[in-house]
């Protein structure tokens, strides 16, 4: 079985700091991992993914991810938050195994103060 | 840029009502996919399709839900008799591979309020 967990389920930050989302994951076999962002009322939409290439994964807007497995986390980063990154992060961990059957954690809300 | 549609974005039913959430996934996407998301809870997996077919469910997926694609473009999620707590975000998407280029590519969501 896998499992996710993100630590946080708010997060607020200031415009232009670090924005840290975290996210471990459990599985027995090597994992696909992914993050999702949802806007309001809209949709998930794929940040980044991790397929088992490079571990460091950019992604779009600016975020990246590091694939750790000694420490299981893909934990999510942005150098410089802005206003339109208010938003609920989503990560997910699926495998070869499991095909497209994604486990997602239980989301990470994000604020930006400005 | 193709996107995965869903209708009705938001649906309001009587306990014990049928209700069909429609899907519209990407053209040339061969894998659909039901997930849902109850109210503070996480996404979860409901149900994947493939040729014609369910491919995988949960323990959530029971005799109440079905699936089908009635035409070549349309995707359907079905509950016979909605209970309080099918009350929840429900998600589509579609992708056209699996494993590593099977990325899932999700509808906005249709969000059904049972009463």
């Amino acid at each position: 079985a896998q499992s996710v967990t993100q630590l946080g389920s708010h997060v607020s930050v200031s415009e232009g700091a670090l924005v840290l989302l975290r996210c471990n994951y459990s599985s027995s076999v090597p994992p696909y991992l992914f993050w999702y962002v949802q806007y309001p009322n809209q949709g998930l939409q794929l940040l980044l993914k991790y397929t088992s290439a490079a571990t460091l994964v950019k992604g779009i807007n600016g975020f990246e991810a590091e694939f750790k497995k000694s420490e299981t986390s893909f934990h999510l980063t942005k150098p410089s938050a802005h206003m339109s990154d208010a938003a609920e992060y989503f990560c997910a961990v699926t495998s070869k195994a499991a095909g497209n059957k994604l486990t997602f954690g239980g989301g990470t809300r994000v604020l930006v103060k400005p | 840029e193709p996107e995965v549609t869903q209708t009705p974005s938001h649906q309001v039913t009587q306990m014990g009502q049928e209700v069909i959430l429609r899907c519209v996934p990407i053209s040339n996407h061969l894998y659909f996919y039901w997930y849902r998301q109850i109210l503070g809870q996480k996404v979860e997996f409901l149900v994947s399709f493939y040729n014609n077919e369910i491919s995988e469910k949960s323990e959530i997926f029971d005799d109440q839900f079905s699936v089908e694609r009635p035409d070549g473009s349309n995707f359907t999620l079905k509950i016979r008799s909605t209970k309080l707590e099918d009350s929840a975000m429900y998600f589509c998407a579609s992708s056209e591979g699996t494993g590593v280029t099977g990325e899932l590519f999700f509808g906005e969501g249709s969000r059904l309020t049972v009463l």
